[in-house]
């Protein structure tokens, strides 16, 4: 069965520290993404990649960065973690025949608090 | 302005009876359509997709309507079931020179009682 793996379901972070959030895909997928989940909005998208060392902004990029040094792990980087960036994150995974925005397969998320 | 918009914002029904959840979109040019269920504490899945030229799809007890012209989307679900519980997000694709964009709704809290 396909998997998209997040190396933590909850964390706890303080202000001003920087946070890796981890998601590793076993089917082989070129396209990855990281979206935001917060309660009364859809889910937005923070970052995409479509090959290792490629990476695009999504919608709301700013202070996150992302690496992708190999093809099934794609890492979220909060550089200096800030209360508003509490939130549930969500990683996903899509094949290349379809390179574009579509996320195929999600992970089970990871919630961040910042306090 | 590119939005989707779910309708009822949460919904309780009695387990075994249908139930019909909408999305209204103005997203535009339209790709395809998509229902993702999403269980409390968990990622969402797909449940369906339709591109402009179909008007419904089944998958088990959900079927999904398209209606392009009015850009409006429903889920049915049929005898429905404990494990039916969950948000339903609807997700709506546009056409855009520099790759496909997604544009998500902020889903429909179903919970199903005995």
């Amino acid at each position: 069965d396909v998997k998209v793996t997040q190396s933590s379901r909850y964390l706890v972070k303080r202000t001003g520290e920087k946070v890796f959030l981890e998601c590793v895909q076993d089917m082989d997928h070129e396209n990855m993404f990281w979206y935001r989940q917060d309660p009364g909005l859809g889910l937005r998208l923070i970052y995409f990649s479509y090959d290792v060392k490629m990476k695009e902004k999504g919608d709301i990029p700013e202070g996150y960065s992302v690496s992708r040094e190999k093809k099934e792990r794609f890492s979220l980087i909060l550089e200096s973690a800030s209360t508003n960036q509490t939130s549930m994150y969500l990683c996903a995974s899509s094949s290349a025949s379809r390179r574009d925005r579509q996320p195929q397969h999600f992970g089970d998320g990871t919630r961040l608090s910042i306090l | 302005k590119n939005q989707v918009e779910q309708s009822p914002q949460s919904l309780i029904i009695l387990e075994g009876k249908n139930c019909t959840l909408q999305c209204n979109y103005t997203v535009s040019p339209f790709s395809n359509l998509r229902w993702y269920k999403q269980d409390t504490g968990r990622g969402p899945v797909s449940l369906t997709i339709m591109t402009f030229s179909e008007n419904t799809k089944s998958n088990g007890r959900y079927t999904a309507t398209l209606d392009a012209d009015t850009k409006q989307s429903s889920l049915h679900i049929t005898a429905s079931q404990l494990s039916d519980s969950a948000s339903y997000i609807c997700v709506v694709e546009r056409l855009t020179g520099g790759g496909n964009k997604l544009t998500f709704g902020t889903g429909t809290q179903l919970k199903v009682e005995l």
